[in-house]
């Protein structure tokens, strides 16, 4: 199992350009989460999908933010437009029951 | 609000076991408790996770208090590779009741000394 998949793995961008992350949740998983990790504020969740439907957006910063997944295998995280307190490492994690969650490697975002 | 305590850090020697304390002291009776740890530069990974009693795997093991008001995880025999930052998380399954559950807090940083 190659287990959870993001790309890309770093991503260097200018503030008010596009940022679209990804993520190819393990086979099978009914849950998919995404996280936001910076030093201040630790591991934030941002969003969590139950088959494909969005469960709770409640940690989504602010409309700039968007996540969508349109099949099992696939989901995006989309910044538009970005801004330089969006710099963060970005996690995804799938989970087959909502229970024990396995995150991928993650996303360094740098927004300049 | 991570709805639990644990120290910022701790430090032990190699293959010495340890004992990382989380309080939460305002769980709720289907509250389960989990552990991740994260390697430095790398994802969450799970370690654990138990409602009530004592659970064991080949990672560590998880001593939950009779009153569900703290638990200690226990890693029997430390290595270098365990050096990490151990987070404690109460919570729910994910079934529609929100994501309460799933904040990580700041975590313990366990240091391994050689």
């Amino acid at each position: 199992d190659a287990g959870v998949i993001q790309s890309p793995r770093h991503e260097v961008t200018e503030m008010g350009q596009e940022v679209t992350l990804r993520c190819k949740p393990i086979s099978g998983h009914d849950y998919l989460f995404w996280y936001r990790q910076t030093m201040m504020r630790g591991l934030e969740l941002l969003i969590y999908f139950n088959n494909n439907v969005p469960i709770d957006d409640s940690g989504m910063p602010e409309d700039r933010f968007s996540a969508k997944m349109p099949n099992a295998s696939f989901s995006t995280l989309k910044i538009q437009p970005s801004e330089p307190r969006d710099s963060a490492v970005y996690f995804c994690a799938s989970s087959l029951d909502g229970d024990t969650q396995y995150f991928g490697p993650g996303t360094r975002l740098t927004v300049l | 609000d991570a709805k639990t305590t644990q120290p910022n850090s701790m430090e032990s020697n190699e293959e010495e076991p340890v004992h990382l304390p989380c309080n939460h002291s305002t769980i709720s009776g289907t509250d389960y408790i989990h552990w991740y740890r994260q390697l430095p530069s790398q994802g969450p990974e799970y370690v654990i996770h138990g409602l009530t009693s004592n659970v064991n795997n080949r990672m560590a093991s998880l001593a939950i208090a009779e009153d569900r008001k703290s638990s200690t995880l226990i890693l029997h025999r430390a290595t270098l590779r365990d050096a990490a930052v151990y987070y404690c998380i109460r919570g729910d399954k994910y079934s529609g009741g929100g994501a309460d559950g799933l904040t990580f807090g700041k975590g313990t940083h366990l240091i391994i000394q050689p």
